[in-house]
């Protein structure tokens, strides 16, 4: 089956600007979770979206926003962008916390 | 606060040797643990988990221990391969986190042909 899906692979923008990542879930998961990963910092947990709901939100600054459609397709928007939010992105969904997720492979946003 | 710690940034290990990845927690209050490996441009793969009703659980080459009086679990993988080279973090929730996992800051195995 597809695995977690998350475009665009790769982005670069400008300081100040906002950008949109998109991640498409496995078939029947519901929950989707997004993740920084950063050198030194590890996977850092920006936000849970469960059945179109926020269940769960990390420690970021509100320019870290999300949603999630009535397909589990999950969009992560992060406006006014720092020199700081360059990082990995990691989307990630799941059937249930026992199982653990199933990441995709990342968008890398470096801002410039 | 990085609630979940992992300590050494790189381990370098001999093929066929055992590798020993070491994890540290703070908060009692996690009981479930999970550990993904990750390869350069791919994101995280599952690899097996622990719940804290148990102290060992085991799948093929690997084998996770948990000592949850020294809030200290462990990934032991042997026989090494040099496949087995990437950055492995280790990764815990709580029942009040629901499906929020907090996770370390990765080590970085290397194994030796």
């Amino acid at each position: 089956k597809a695995g977690v899906t998350q475009t665009p692979r790769y982005l670069i923008k400008t300081r100040g600007q906002q950008v949109t990542l998109s991640c498409s879930p496995i078939s029947g998961h519901r929950s989707v979770s997004w993740y920084q990963q950063t050198p030194g910092q590890g996977l850092q947990f920006l936000f849970e979206y469960f059945s179109e709901t926020q269940r769960n939100k990390g420690n970021f600054p509100g320019r870290f926003s999300g949603r999630q459609f009535s397909n589990s397709r999950s969009e992560m928007n992060v406006s006014t962008l720092e020199l700081g939010d360059s990082a990995l992105y990691l989307c990630a969904s799941s059937l249930d916390n026992l199982h653990g997720y199933t990441f995709g492979s990342g968008t890398r946003l470096t801002v410039v | 606060d990085q609630q979940v710690k992992q300590n050494s940034p790189s381990l370098s290990v001999q093929e066929g040797r055992i590798s020993i990845l070491n994890c540290d927690y703070t908060n009692s209050m996690f009981d479930y643990f999970l550990w993904y490996k990750k390869y350069p441009a791919e994101g995280p793969t599952f690899l097996i988990s622990i719940s804290s009703i148990k102290d060992k659980n085991e799948d093929g080459r690997f084998t996770v221990f948990l000592n949850k009086s020294a809030k200290h679990l462990s990934l032991h993988i042997v026989p090494s391969q040099p496949g087995d080279s990437a950055v492995y973090f280790c990764a815990a929730s709580a029942l009040y986190t629901g499906n929020q996992f907090y996770f370390g800051t990765g080590t970085s195995l290397t194994v030796i042909p």
